[in-house]
C-alpha cells in the first residue's frame, strides 16, 4: 500500500525567508502523481503544486517549487519569500488511483 | 466559473441517525471523490464516482454509500452514525482521462458532528 509521510508536524519561518517542507512516500509504481495542498483555517483544500512522476523537471509555481527525487521517493516543497498568507496546514499527497495524504505540516509565518 | 460546492456547511446528528451530504463538482468535471478528515489528520479516501458508478473505494464500511447523478453532482450517505464519524467531509472533483485529469479540486467541506 502506498503511504505518505510528512515528518515535520510543525514548521516556522520568518516573513520573506525561505522554508522547505519534507515529504516521503512509499510505492512500487513508476507512474503516479504527487501534489502539495494547502489548507488554511477556512479549511478549503487548495492546490499548491503538482508533479508528474514521469517528468524529471521539478515543478514550479511562482514562489513555490518542489524537489522531486524519484529514486529516493522524496517530494519536498520550497516556499520562497514567505508571506503571512502562506500560514496554513500543508498536505503532501500521492495519487495513482485514489489519493493518499500525509498527516500534514502546520506552517507558521512570523512577521 | 463555479468551483466545487458542498452542502450543508455544518451538521449535527445523534448516534444511530443517518446523514446525507451533497456535492456539486467544478464546471466541466465529471468525477467526484469523497474524503473524511478527522481533526488533526490528513484526509482519508472514502470512494470515487465516475459515470454514476462507484469506481474506487477506500477502507470504509458499507455504512458509507454514495450516488452520482447525471449532472455529475454527488451525495454521500452515512447510516447508523457513530461518534467516530465526526469529521470534516471533503468532496473533490476532477476531469478524468484528460491531460491534467489527475488534479482534484476540493470543496469547502461539511463539518459533521455526531453526539
Amino acid at each position: 500500500a502506498q503511504t505518505v509521510t510528512q515528518s515535520q508536524p510543525e514548521m516556522s519561518v520568518q516573513e520573506a525567508e525561505t522554508v522547505t517542507l519534507s515529504c516521503t512516500y512509499d510505492t512500487s509504481e513508476s507512474d503516479y502523481y504527487l501534489f502539495w495542498y494547502k489548507q488554511p483555517p477556512s479549511r478549503q483544500m487548495i492546490l499548491v503544486i503538482r508533479q508528474e512522476a514521469y517528468k524529471q523537471q521539478n515543478a514550479t509555481e511562482n514562489r513555490f517549487s518542489v524537489n522531486f527525487q524519484k529514486a529516493a521517493k522524496s517530494f519536498s516543497l520550497k516556499i520562497s519569500d514567505s508571506q503571512l498568507g502562506d500560514a496554513a496546514m500543508y498536505f503532501c499527497a500521492y495519487r495513482r488511483g485514489d489519493m493518499r495524504f500525509g498527516a500534514g505540516t502546520r506552517l507558521t509565518v512570523k512577521p | 466559473d463555479a468551483g466545487v460546492t458542498q452542502s450543508p456547511t455544518h451538521l449535527i446528528k445523534t448516534r444511530g441517525q443517518q446523514v446525507t451530504l451533497r456535492c456539486s463538482p467544478k464546471s466541466g468535471h465529471d468525477t467526484v471523490s469523497w474524503y473524511q478528515q478527522a481533526l488533526g489528520q490528513g484526509p482519508q479516501f472514502i470512494f470515487q464516482y465516475y459515470e454514476e458508478e462507484e469506481r474506487q473505494r477506500g477502507n470504509f464500511p458499507d455504512r458509507f454509500s454514495g450516488h452520482q447523478f447525471p449532472n455529475y453532482s454527488s451525495e454521500l450517505n452515512v447510516n447508523a452514525l457513530l461518534l467516530g464519524d465526526s469529521a470534516l467531509y471533503l468532496c473533490a472533483s476532477s476531469l478524468e482521462g484528460q491531460g491534467a485529469a489527475d488534479t482534484q479540486y476540493f470543496g469547502p467541506g461539511t463539518r459533521l458532528t455526531v453526539l
